[in-house]
């Protein structure tokens, strides 16, 4: 069964900071590995997803690189801005089971 | 292009009742998939439908059930509801059965408040 860890499960830094969200997944059969974003009271909102057979991809401000054999992956965002505070969570695409997410991190980003 | 629109976007029942949630994936999609999303268990799977079948199902009592029609639309129902299935439901959908090159485009949710 695919368990998906997200560290910090908090996280508040100054505006412009560089920072970087972890994930981990125990199974290394994935599909993918997708990040997502949620505001509060709303949906997810899909930031990037990562093949099984790719390294990263970038969006913009935004990094996600996947280690598979390590089952790890990391979102890397620069130059941080208020409007990025939200709770990022990313989630594995298995065989079966669709997507499994972490808990996410919540991240505050101070004016 | 539409989003996908869940609806209602909020309902309150008391235990012991039934409740139906639907969603309308954006046109085009024919994977329909549903989450719950607790403060205490996270975001976790339901099931998904594709073509009007059941591919996947997530691990919960048969007392939630789904299905999808022929125009792709999808409802999800909840029987017997228990204090516990407060939550937030989502429901996403996307091109094909896995996300390879179409990533899930999640709607904005339907708060059920059991009490």
């Amino acid at each position: 069964k695919q368990e998906v860890t997200q560290i910090p499960a908090a996280l508040s830094v100054p505006e412009g900071e560089n920072l970087v969200l972890n994930c981990s997944f125990t199974d290394s059969a994935i599909y993918n590995l997708q990040w997502f974003r949620q505001d509060p009271g709303k949906g997810l909102t899909s930031l990037l997803l990562i093949q099984s057979s790719q390294r990263e991809q970038t969006s913009g401000r935004l990094n996600a690189s996947l280690d598979k054999s390590s089952g790890r992956s990391t979102l890397y965002i620069a130059a941080s801005q208020p409007g990025d505070s939200a709770t990022y969570l990313c989630a594995a695409e298995t065989s079966g089971s669709r997507l499994t997410f972490g808990e996410g991190t919540q991240l505050t980003v101070n004016p | 292009k539409a989003g996908v629109t869940q609806t209602p976007r909020y309902l309150i029942k008391t235990r012991g009742q039934q409740v139906t949630l639907s969603c309308s994936p954006i046109s085009g999609h024919r994977s329909v998939s549903w989450y719950q999303q607790t403060p205490g268990q996270g975001l976790q799977f339901l099931f998904e439908y594709f073509s009007e079948t059941q591919r996947n199902k997530g691990n919960f009592p048969g007392r939630f059930s789904g299905r999808q029609f022929s125009n792709s639309r999808s409802e999800m129902n909840v029987s017997t509801l228990e204090l516990g299935d407060s939550a937030l439901y989502l429901c996403a959908s996307s091109l094909d059965i896995t996300s390879y090159n179409s990533p899930l485009h999640f709607g904005n949710g339907t708060r059920l408040t059991v009490t």
